[in-house]
């Protein structure tokens, strides 16, 4: 149980052009998820946090305007890198907390999704 | 601010022999603490969970401490395997929801 599938796992795009990241809760409600940034050999950092229905809370240094954040269901957070420039390439997780199926508090990790902009 | 510290950056053993993995934290007002599990290009996995009033949590092979009053957790990883090549991460809360990850430390085991 609590199932997170993050959704493309590998994308390529030009520069200028916006990428959309899925993250789906299977099989537990998600009233929180968050979305984390990863460079090669470095640990996560955390770029906002996102409650379900509501608008994401970005941690300092992270453009909002720039990763665009949806919360629309208890399912589903969409993480949207818009006008993408190289400098975005890097590994997004989104991670999604919430009340698994035996009522305890979960949280679980997504597999990432590998951006890399031409 | 919460700093989480990974020591060492990378380890290299041969299959076999235990090891441990160190983790430092700054604040020691935490109320877990969290061990990860990452494979190349993957998400994590979390292997294990210490609450603050625990001062250890075992899960096969792997045995987490925690010393809050010293900033300081361990992975211990007895009878190492091929298998357990990943990079393993340490996280703290910081306030309600967020977490705070260290490096990681780079593991290899060599058969």
């Amino acid at each position: 149980g609590a199932v997170v599938s993050q959704h493309p796992s590998r994308v390529i795009c030009k520069s200028g052009t916006s990428v959309k990241i899925e993250c789906r809760s299977l099989d537990f409600q998600a009233t929180t998820m968050f979305w984390y940034r990863q460079f090669p050999k470095q640990s996560l950092m955390l770029m906002a946090t996102s409650n379900e229905g509501s608008k994401a809370t970005y941690e300092q240094g992270v453009e909002k305007d720039k990763f665009l954040i949806n919360h629309a269901s208890l399912t589903l957070s969409t993480l949207t890198v818009t006008s993408a420039h190289p400098e975005d390439s890097s590994f997004y997780i989104c991670s999604a907390r919430g009340q698994g199926i035996s009522g305890a508090n979960v949280l679980t990790f997504g597999a990432g999704s590998r951006l890399t902009v031409l | 601010k919460q700093e989480v510290t990974q020591i060492p950056a990378a380890l290299s053993v041969p299959e076999g022999e235990n090891l441990v993995l160190n983790c430092s934290f700054t604040d020691s007002a935490i109320y877990n603490l969290q061990w990860f599990r990452q494979d190349p290009g993957k998400g994590l996995t979390s292997l294990l969970l210490i609450q603050s009033s625990q001062r250890e949590q075992t899960s096969g092979r792997l045995n987490a401490s925690l010393d809050k009053s010293s900033g300081r957790s361990t992975l211990y990883i007895a009878a190492s395997q091929p298998g357990d090549s990943a990079t393993y991460l340490c996280a703290v809360p910081q306030g309600a929801q967020k977490l705070v990850f260290g490096q990681g430390t780079r593991l290899t085991i060599n058969p």
